[in-house]
């Protein structure tokens, strides 16, 4: 099983205060995701990297995959307390019984930007 | 179009007792997945499908089944419930398996007592 730890597990800021939380993993995944999700609902997509070194920018959160693919990072600059939510990341990996593919996912940051 | 839709929202089951989530997505979807989701523990895959008539077992399928005759359906029945079960169900969509985004719908939160 690909296992990916996130960190930090919860975390409280200030509004427009920056953060950067971490998807770690020992394993080489194809793609990573990026999900967050609000009390309630499910989880919507925010990005997908694919690409080793790559960095992809969403208004005031940028993504980066690490170059040698088994982690990433997410950056939000200057939070709001829109960004309340949990951020989940998920790997691509192949199914090898089935020969699909499925998503492995983190267990997320849930972030609380203070007004 | 409703994207993907879960019913019911809520419900408490008695300890043995069945139950089937429904699930319908309208995008055409050729995949289609359901999830649980434990408080701290991220995202577990129950079941997936492919397409109609083709289901798989995904990380946690035990105490689970699932069928696929449409496209548009997937649902999850849950045989003797137990307490283990309790947990949000989510069930998600999409149209290619590898690296395509999934769309999820709004959860069901069943617990068992």
């Amino acid at each position: 099983t690909q296992l990916l730890e996130q960190s930090p597990q919860f975390l409280s800021i200030q509004e427009g205060e920056n953060l950067t939380v971490y998807c770690n993993s020992s394993s080489v995944f194809s793609s990573l995701q990026w999900y967050r999700q609000e009390p309630g609902e499910g989880p919507v997509l925010l990005v997908t990297v694919v690409t080793g070194g790559e960095v992809k920018k969403l208004k005031r959160l940028t993504f980066q995959f690490g170059d040698a693919r088994k982690d990433s990072s997410l950056h939000i600059t200057a939070a709001q307390p829109g960004d309340t939510g949990l951020y989940l990341c998920a790997g691509d990996s192949r199914n090898s019984g089935a020969g699909s593919y499925q998503l492995t996912f983190g267990k997320g940051t849930k972030l609380s930007v203070i007004p | 179009n409703a994207g993907v839709t879960q019913t019911p929202k809520f419900r408490i089951l008695k300890i043995g007792q069945s139950m089937t989530l429904q699930c319908t997505q309208d995008m055409n979807h050729n995949y289609m997945y359901w999830y649980r989701q434990d408080p701290g523990m991220g995202l577990k895959l129950i079941y997936y499908s492919v397409g109609a008539g083709i289901t798989d077992k995904g990380e946690v399928p035990n105490g689970y089944n699932v069928s696929r005759s449409t496209t548009e359906d997937f649902p999850l029945r849950l045989e003797l419930a137990a307490p283990s079960q309790t947990s949000v169900y989510f069930c998600a969509s999409s149209y290619w398996g590898k690296g395509d985004t999934q769309y999820f719908g709004p959860g069901t939160r069943l617990t068992v007592l």
